[in-house]
């Protein structure tokens, strides 16, 4: 069965340090999604690009974060300089429909728990 | 600013009873909404979902009613199954296109 993929699984790191994550979406799958979920919280949408395109990434806290899709397949989040609050889960997902539905289509990797000291 | 709550974050059920889970949203332009069933070490998976334009939807054990007035949702999970134990997150799409979790109930079914 197709998984999205993600690597690490586990990082810490210290504070003012550059983190990065990686995933790998289903194969054919165009929308990609990461998400930020803190412990006790629900999942927050950080970016969304359809292929290589960004389409929302309106809760990117864009003066430490970015993401890219460069040939619209795989992707990598990176953070730089990492704060003690940035210390969650980040997830990755993908779906291949289009409008409303791709949401009920959403397949989620495992995540990165991120830990900053 | 939480703009999907979830206000019980946990719940225990005996097997065979319901399992009625809340899901309440302070948005009006909130137009789609879902629910989504976590397990430990994984990622969420897709339950059902509902558009705005329904007040109920349906599919086998689980059913979805939404009260536009009071902006509220809630999953119906009958009868409740020791495999349903998980967490539980609603979320909404709105107008623009704009996607949010709530912060999630954890279900426990008891044999």
């Amino acid at each position: 069965e197709a998984e999205v993929a993600q690597s690490p699984r586990y990082k810490i790191t210290e504070k003012s340090q550059a983190v990065a994550f990686w995933c790998d979406p289903i194969s054919g799958h165009a929308t990609l999604y990461w998400y930020r979920q803190i412990l006790g919280q629900g999942p927050e949408l950080l970016v969304q690009f359809q292929d290589e395109s960004v389409v929302d990434d309106s809760q990117l806290p864009k003066d430490r974060f970015s993401a890219e899709r460069l040939k619209g397949v795989d992707s990598t989040l990176k953070i730089q300089p990492a704060e003690l609050g940035d210390s969650a889960m980040y997830l990755c997902a993908s779906s291949v429909g289009q409008g409303r539905a791709r949401y009920n289509e959403q397949f989620f990797g495992p995540g990165t728990r991120l830990t900053v000291l | 600013d939480q703009q999907v709550k979830q206000n019980s974050p946990s719940l225990s059920v005996q097997e065979g009873r319901i399992s009625i889970l809340n899901c309440d949203y302070t948005n009006s332009m909130f137009d789609y909404f879902l629910w989504y069933k976590k397990y430990p070490a994984e990622g969420p998976t897709f339950l059902i979902s509902i558009s705005s334009i329904k007040d109920k939807n349906e599919d086998g054990r689980f059913t979805v009613f939404l009260n536009k007035s009071a902006k509220h949702l809630s999953l119906h999970i009958v009868p409740s199954q020791p495999g349903d134990s998980a967490v539980y997150f609603c979320a909404a799409l709105n107008t623009g296109n704009q996607f949010y979790f709530g912060t999630g109930t954890s279900l426990t079914v008891i044999p």
